[in-house]
């Protein structure tokens, strides 16, 4: 069967700090792989999608920025974290249509 | 770009009562899903509608899409503390890669 994986499970970090959160899936092969943001209380904001390796595409301009070096581990990242990227980080997979989450990282920017 | 709008954004209901949120879209869908998340979880997907018209049912949830395609449901019946979470719709253009639109969701609160 398919899981998904996603660590940490929680962080805290300053602002101007760089951030590296991992999301990695097992049991499929070339799956749809996407990053959504979700601030506290509110919907989810799609950031980035894959359909294969290398390939991302950004749905929302911004300091974040994610990458797929190989089929089924997906990598979100910023250089400088800013206070307004505080959220919970989901990471989703997909194979035909139904999306499958992760757990999530909760990220506080202080 | 397309629209997903959701309502209510919250709804409170006393346990035993019934509870339906909508979905609408500025354009015509391929298909719609729901998702529920808990509270401190992520989002489970609950079912797909692809036809026109189409009703699905889920022991005490039902889910309806529009004859437009424009407009979905979902509806549950005789709410229990277990309901409790935020609904979310998601509709897709394309039968394709293009991802998902989701809804800003509903939150649920069952008073028991």
């Amino acid at each position: 069967s398919q899981t998904i994986h996603q660590w940490p499970a929680t962080l805290v970090q300053p602002v101007g700090s760089p951030l590296s959160l991992e999301c990695t899936v097992e049991g499929t092969s070339n799956p749809n792989l996407y990053w959504y943001r979700q601030a506290a209380g509110r919907g989810l904001q799609l950031l980035f999608y894959s359909v294969g390796i290398g390939q991302i595409s950004s749905e929302v301009p911004q300091n974040l920025s994610a990458s797929r070096p190989q089929d089924r581990q997906f990598i979100l990242s910023s250089k400088k974290l800013l206070l307004s990227d505080s959220g919970f980080y989901l990471c989703a997979w997909s194979e035909r249509y139904e999306q499958y989450f992760g757990p999530g990282t909760r990220l506080t920017v202080t | 770009g397309q629209q997903v709008m959701q309502i209510p954004q919250y709804q409170h209901v006393q346990e035993g009562e019934d509870f339906t949120t909508y979905c609408n879209s500025s354009t015509t869908l391929s298909n719609i899903q729901w998702y529920k998340q808990r509270p401190g979880g992520h989002p489970v997907f609950l079912i797909q509608l692809v036809k026109s018209g189409e009703v699905k049912k889920q022991k005490r949830l039902t889910f309806q899409f529009g004859e437009a395609k424009k407009n979905s449901s979902l509806h549950i019946t005789a709410t229990q503390t277990t309901d409790v979470g935020t609904y979310f719709c998601a509709g897709r253009l394309d039968s394709g890669n293009t991802p998902l639109v989701f809804g800003k969701g509903t939150r649920l609160s069952v008073i028991a």
